[in-house]
């Protein structure tokens, strides 16, 4: 099973700064990833898939990079409703998926 | 506009059983994989398991396997997880979810229903 470990575990930051998110795989996934967004009390959305696809409709300023092991999903200038957790899922080796611990992004 | 809407959780006690269904609307239910996800209170996302469209074939996380069962009715736009053997680990929203043509990533979810094993 691919261990997918993503940091900080909370990100302090204030409206219109960058917030940076990491994830990484316990072996490569290629670019076999994605990243979801859930705000509170909502279900998860997606947002980005093959590592740096945005979905429709998402933002331009959602950035996802990376490949192998190391991931990296970029908040350009966060808005108010960007604040939120975030999940990093993995879909190279599977079953199972497997989903990272989560990133809660916090206002500062 | 796509809807996938999550029924029949509840509380249960240790050892009970429990039947989720998922009724969907608003694209092409039977051209997609379908998935069960679940989310303990205050933690992370679990993928629990998937279906192919055809039903052919279904994944399980391995903490479920042999307790738990997904099946689906096209006829009905249908998605259902049966558990059995409930334990109190097994307490989270269950999220119904489209798993895409390849069932690897997750596009569209549901709002969840509450699953609470307890006595």
């Amino acid at each position: 099973e691919i261990v997918m470990t993503q940091s900080p575990a909370t990100l302090s930051v204030s409206p219109g700064e960058r917030a940076t998110l990491s994830c990484r795989a316990s072996q490569s996934v290629g670019d076999n990833l994605a990243w979801y967004q859930q705000r509170p009390g909502q279900a998860p959305r997606l947002l980005i898939y093959g590592a740096s696809t945005r979905v429709t409709d998402v933002p331009a300023r959602f950035i996802g990079s990376g490949s192998g092991t190391e991931f990296t999903l970029t908040i350009s200038s966060l808005q108010s409703e960007d604040f939120a957790l975030y999940y990093c899922q993995q879909y190279n080796n599977w079953p199972p998926l497997t989903f990272g611990g989560g990133t809660k992004v916090e206002i500062k | 506009e796509v809807q996938l809407v999550e029924s029949g959780g509840g509380l249960v006690q240790p050892g009970g059983s429990l039947r989720l269904s998922c009724a969907a609307s608003g694209f092409t239910f039977s051209t997609y994989w379908m998935s069960w996800v679940r989310q303990a209170p205050g933690k992370g996302l679990e993928w629990v398991a998937n279906i192919k469209q055809d039903g052919s074939v279904r994944y399980y996380v391995d903490s479920v396997r042999g307790r738990v069962t997904i099946s689906r009715d096209d006829a009905k736009n249908s998605l259902y997880l049966q558990m059995n053997s409930l334990r109190g680990d097994d307490t989270a929203v269950y999220f119904c979810a489209r798993g895409g043509k390849y069932g690897r990533v997750i596009d569209f979810w549901g709002q969840g229903t509450l699953v609470t094993v307890s006595s």
